[in-house]
């Protein structure tokens, strides 16, 4: 089964519009932590946004947000004000077993979603 | 602020040669991991070092080996390659239980 499911490959948004990519994962562990990567096409992966599973409050990074939803296992990316540059890829990602001191479990990716922002 | 390097940028083998690729971590970072993105495709995780030590691994191919040196660099060598290794490679470090930080990454062609 999945552990990361973007569900959207693909979306066209206006300028200046805000904008909400989804993401749902599956995990068993109750310590795990959820990423949000940039990748635009020159290929390298920009770290967004992270939100820890004990974290109550939703994190916020500038014009991004996480809207947290534990009990639905949503981690939805809000880009507010699009921009130009906001065009990429973007990924949402998990790691497991987020505070084992020591451990160094890679992340988990989803398929990722194709975000274009139209003038 | 500093950044993970990774050498060379691109890499052009022919099937069956080896390749070696280079990861410096962000200083101080304690933790590499290493990726494998395909054309079109998400990352997947290969293997990851924690002080100098294999921590997890991932889906890396038996053709594959890497290591995490003293000074924290690590190398991800390839040998016997395959068309279906050309992929762009990703290294990242950490801290503790951080944030994972990439480098630019190596395209390899495999042709």
């Amino acid at each position: 089964a999945q552990k990361i499911t973007q569900t959207q490959p693909g979306m066209f948004v206006q300028e200046k519009e805000a904008v909400t990519l989804d993401c749902t994962y599956d995990t068993s562990d109750q310590s795990y932590g959820l990423f949000w990567y940039k990748q635009p096409s020159s290929g390298e992966m920009i770290f967004l946004i992270y939100q820890g599973s004990y974290d109550e409050q939703n994190a916020t990074e500038g014009r991004y947000s996480l809207n947290f939803q534990k009990a639905r296992k949503s981690a939805n990316l809000v880009i507010s004000a699009s921009q130009l540059g906001d065009s990429a890829m973007y990924f949402c990602a998990m790691r497991e077993d987020m505070y084992s001191g020591g451990g160094a479990d890679g992340l988990t990716f989803g398929k990722g979603t194709h975000l274009i922002i139209q003038p | 602020a500093a950044g993970v390097i990774q050498s060379p940028r691109h890499l052009i083998k022919e099937k069956r040669e080896t390749a070696t690729l280079k990861c410096y971590p962000i200083p101080r970072h304690d933790t590499v991991y290493w990726y494998q993105q395909g054309p079109g495709q998400d990352p997947q995780f290969l293997i990851s070092f924690y002080e100098k030590m294999q921590s997890d691994k991932g889906s890396i191919p038996d053709r594959f080996s890497a290591q995490q040196f003293s000074d924290y660099h690590s190398e991800l060598n390839m040998s016997s390659l395959e068309l279906g290794d050309s992929a762009l490679y990703f290294c990242a470090s950490q801290l503790l239980t951080d944030t994972q930080y990439f480098g630019p990454g190596t395209r390899l062609t495999v042709l």
